[in-house]
């Protein structure tokens, strides 16, 4: 059974551009959930989803940020006009219906806008 | 509002000592979960344990072993007999009710930097 998977693992971009970042969750995991981490910080909550519907967005999650989980099984995070403060590791993780608060994470991808 | 307080910014032990991470957490729900998670070099978060409120049984498995009181909102994590693969840096977070919808978010703690020396 594989775990989460989230491509790219890393990200350079410069500030102005669009990127877009991939998780494929844990098969029959019905539960997504994004999560940003800067350097030295704790994981930070953005958004989840529970099959397609995106039930929770942070206030972190601003204009330029948009997530989307069409299918209820792969999600994307878009970010437009990245900024420099965008900088960050962006985590996704998965839970299963059975097991809804036991959270599994990916390798996460590294963005960097210079 | 929740929120998770990590006051040990960094730890540096010996191998084979036991070392204590500290997690005090605030929330206003009856029902949370408490974790910990690992994050070693390479960076991808580990699920190590989880606990929720109505259970305030401290247990071990293998070395590492929990001590949840809610009478002082703190969940401290030991590591038993450390070794050099323990080193990284230890989250501590929590999940609640957030007033009825379900769970989701994890709200997590700065993190513990843990090095092991040999």
């Amino acid at each position: 059974d594989t775990g989460v998977s989230q491509d790219p693992r890393h990200k350079i971009t410069k500030r102005g551009q669009n990127v877009t970042f991939r998780c494929d969750p844990i098969s029959e995991h019905n539960r997504l959930y994004w999560y940003r981490q800067t350097l030295g910080q704790g994981p930070e909550f953005l958004t989840y989803f529970q099959n397609e519907a995106q039930l929770e967005k942070s206030r972190l999650l601003s204009d330029r940020f948009s997530a989307e989980r069409p299918k209820g099984s792969f999600s994307t995070l878009e970010i437009q006009r990245t900024e420099q403060g965008d900088s960050a590791m962006y985590l996704c993780a998965s839970s299963s219906p059975t097991s809804p608060h036991e959270q599994f994470f990916g390798p996460g991808t590294r963005l960097t806008v210079l | 509002a929740q929120k998770v307080t990590q006051a040990q910014t960094e730890i540096s032990v010996v191998e084979k000592e036991d070392v204590t991470l500290d997690c005090v957490y605030e929330t206003r729900d009856t029902t949370y979960y408490l974790f910990w998670y690992k994050q070693p070099p390479s960076g991808e978060l580990v699920f190590l344990i989880r606990r929720n409120s109505f259970d305030e049984q401290n247990e071990i498995s293998g070395r590492y072993s929990w001590n949840f009181q809610k009478s002082t909102s703190s969940f401290n994590f030991t590591i038993t007999a450390s070794q050099v693969v323990d080193s990284a840096v230890y989250f501590c977070a929590l999940s609640a009710n957030a007033g009825g919808t379900s769970y989701g978010k994890l709200t997590f703690g700065q993190g513990t930097i843990l090095t092991v020396h040999p």
